[in-house]
């Protein structure tokens, strides 16, 4: 099955600052790949996902890059805000089978200071 | 619109005890799933169903049951609570696969389960 290792498990940066996670996955047939950000007592909510025949997404300050060759993907986050202080998982998707199951990294908690 | 909903927030359980997790969603959602989340751990798939009387395992779903009787519910079942089921549990939903492009998977707050 598919496995999705995710790195760094802490990210602390300065506010206004960039921020970068990344993630490799290991089945080459997954095609969708989401960016989930989880504020402290609540669930996972999406901020951003890409699928593979796509190299780059950007939506204001965020933005994903996927290498399908290298089997990588990583989120950029510019001009960081506290509120952007939150954990972060990415997750990967297979495209065969009937399911359409999610397969997620261990997450990188992101502070932001001052 | 609710989404995804859950109940209870907070449980505590003693060892042995059954309870069951409820999840609903009115998105009409056909894909829903089951997920524990252990502290400082992505998130684990336990169970999921890709429609009403279909169900299937994933990644650790030893402990634990599921039915889903209706597009809307998929409650998770706990028989024989053990300690190391603590953990977070989160139910989430989304379109089947290819569903006009709309692949998002939504999440409900989550469930805290303690077990002494």
């Amino acid at each position: 099955g598919e496995n999705v290792e995710q790195h760094p498990s802490t990210l602390s940066v300065q506010e206004g600052d960039s921020a970068v996670i990344k993630c490799t996955y290991s089945d080459s047939a997954s095609n969708y790949f989401p960016w989930y950000k989880q504020e402290l007592g609540k669930g996972p909510q999406l901020i951003i996902d890409i699928r593979s025949n796509v190299g780059e997404k950007k939506d204001q300050r965020i933005a994903v890059t996927l290498n399908k060759t290298a089997k990588h993907f990583s989120l950029h986050i510019t001009e960081t805000q506290p509120e952007d202080s939150a954990v972060y998982f990415c997750a990967a998707r297979e495209s065969t089978g009937t399911a359409s199951k999610l397969t997620f990294g261990t997450g990188t908690r992101l502070q932001v200071t001052l | 619109n609710a989404g995804v909903t859950q109940t209870p927030k907070f449980r505590i359980l003693k060892i042995g005890q059954s309870m069951t997790l409820q999840c609903t969603q009115d998105m009409n959602h056909n894909y829903m799933y089951w997920y524990r989340q252990d502290p400082g751990m992505g998130l684990k798939l336990i169970y999921y169903s890709v429609g009403a009387g279909i169900t299937d395992k994933g990644e650790v779903p030893n402990g634990y049951n599921v039915s889903r009787s209706t597009t809307e519910d998929f409650p998770l079942r706990l028989e024989l609570a053990a300690p190391s089921q603590t953990s977070v549990y989160f139910c989430a939903s989304s379109y089947a696969r290819e569903h006009g492009g709309k692949t998002e998977a939504f999440f409900g707050q989550g469930t805290r389960l303690t077990v002494v």
